[in-house]
């Protein structure tokens, strides 16, 4: 079936060092990911998209970058700081019929130790 | 980007209730969508609330359940009904305005729901 899924649901990093957090997508038809930042108490908020045209965008201290040959996803935070700590979520859009739905990975929770 | 106010922002219900939960968003949007994230895990697509007509719900998810309105561009609320504690979740409402040719995901800041 379809899914998008994530390699680890934990990761530590020391505060400054840069943080890796990998996705997988089993859908060859998505056009679409976008990374979202979840904090506790609050609802996910955008970080960065890509389309499937592309294989790097970079945003400020972050990068996602998209395999299509292994359909891999991954979010690169470089000098990781205390509020980078949150739960990272990956998702697609996919467009049908001119609908949107937007589908979300399991997530990973980023710890950043001081 | 939109923003997106949900009320209540939690509650604590009994068995066998219902629980209407409200989102108005600040701008005219084309889509809005209604999720679950139960506890610890990810977001689940509820449904698709259509404005004028029935709601697009995905699979594992009815309307008796979870009734959906959406009267306008700017409003639209899910009803939790005959609640069990299996429906202790952080409900969500979520918008994309594709009028302006967006994609992008807008959340509110959910509606934490216990039952007891």
């Amino acid at each position: 079936g379809e899914s998008v899924g994530l390699h680890l649901p934990t990761l530590s990093v020391q505060e400054g060092d840069n943080s890796i957090i990998n996705c997988a997508y089993s859908n060859s038809a998505s056009d679409y990911f976008i990374w979202y930042k979840q904090e506790s108490g609050k609802g996910p908020q955008f970080i960065i998209d890509i389309r499937s045209n592309m294989d790097k965008r970079q945003g400020q201290r972050v990068t996602v970058l998209l395999n299509k040959t292994v359909k891999h996803l991954s979010l690169q935070i470089a000098a990781t700081q205390p509020g980078d700590s949150a739960v990272y979520f990956c998702a697609e859009n996919r467009h049908s019929g001119g609908y949107q739905k937007v589908t979300f990975g399991t997530g990973t929770k980023l710890q950043v130790i001081p | 980007s939109a923003v997106i106010s949900q009320k209540p922002s939690r509650d604590i219900c009994q068995r066998g209730t219902s629980l209407t939960i409200q989102c108005q968003v600040d701008s005219q949007v084309t889509m809005m969508f209604w999720y679950r994230q139960q506890p610890g895990q990810s977001l689940t697509l509820i449904a698709t609330a259509n404005q004028g007509s029935e709601a697009t719900y995905e699979s594992g998810f009815v309307i008796d359940k979870f009734p959906i309105s959406r009267p306008n561009l700017t409003f639209s609320t899910l009803t939790v009904s005959n609640m069990s504690p299996e429906d202790s979740s952080i409900y969500l409402c979520s918008v994309i305005n594709t009028g302006q040719g967006g994609e992008k995901l807008f959340f509110g800041s959910g509606t934490q729901l216990s039952v007891l």
